[in-house]
């Protein structure tokens, strides 16, 4: 069965640093990985998604790479705002005939002004 | 354009009563999903279907579960006689579903139950 970790469960930094949020699942056979922000009582919105013979992707100030022989993918945010807090989640995919997202429980970031 | 719409947005309801929550999955999508998410921790998969076709069902946690997509487009998750331990958000997320690139999942704004 699929399990996927983030670590940690909560950060917090001050604005304008760099930061990794890590995100780790024990079967190396998957399809894609997304990143996911989840913003206070709201749904889910995607960040990132990476196919599973891609190592990384980029938009904007977010990088996420992915290492699938190692069941691990990080997400880096550069010179993070107080808008970046939120939940982020990871989530993998493992493809057709087994579509559903097994997810992480999240890491709860806060960016201090 | 439109994305993934839920209705009702919050519920409160007492045990022991039925409720159903809706969602209207994008236009066009051929898959939908549907997850619970207990709070602080992450979605966990309940059904999918494809189409009108309930492909996976394995998440469910009861018979009191039950969902239905009659026409291929929204969806309806129904619990009855409701308990304490179903309060959480339900999400529906859709995707397109035709080829490699497009099995990126999309999520409503989910529905937050309250069961009292």
């Amino acid at each position: 069965k699929q399990e996927v970790t983030q670590i940690p469960a909560a950060l917090s930094v001050p604005e304008g640093e760099n930061l990794v949020l890590n995100c780790s699942f024990t079967d190396s056979a998957i399809y894609n990985l997304q990143w996911f922000r989840q913003d206070p009582g709201k749904g889910l919105t995607s960040l990132l998604l990476i196919q599973s013979s891609q190592r990384e992707q980029t938009s904007g100030r977010l990088n996420a790479s992915l290492d699938k022989s190692s069941g691990r993918s990080t997400l880096y945010i550069a010179a993070s705002q107080p808008g970046d807090s939120a939940t982020y989640l990871c989530a993998v995919f493992l493809g057709f005939g087994n579509e559903k997202l097994t997810f992480g429980t999240g890491t709860r970031l806060t960016i201090i002004p | 354009g439109a994305g993934v719409s839920q209705s009702p947005r919050y519920k409160v309801a007492k045990r022991g009563q039925d409720v159903a929550l809706r969602c209207d999955p994008i236009s066009g999508h051929v898959s939908l999903f549907w997850y619970q998410q207990a709070l602080g921790q992450g979605p966990e998969f309940l059904t999918y279907f494809q189409n009108e076709a309930q492909l996976d069902k394995s998440g469910l946690p009861s018979d009191r579960f039950f969902a239905e997509r009659p026409e291929g487009s929204v969806s309806t998750l129904k619990i009855q006689r409701t308990q304490q331990e179903d309060s959480a958000v339900y999400l529906c997320a859709s995707s397109l579903a035709k080829n490699r690139d497009s099995y990126e999942q999309y999520f409503g704004p989910g529905t937050r139950l309250t069961v009292t």
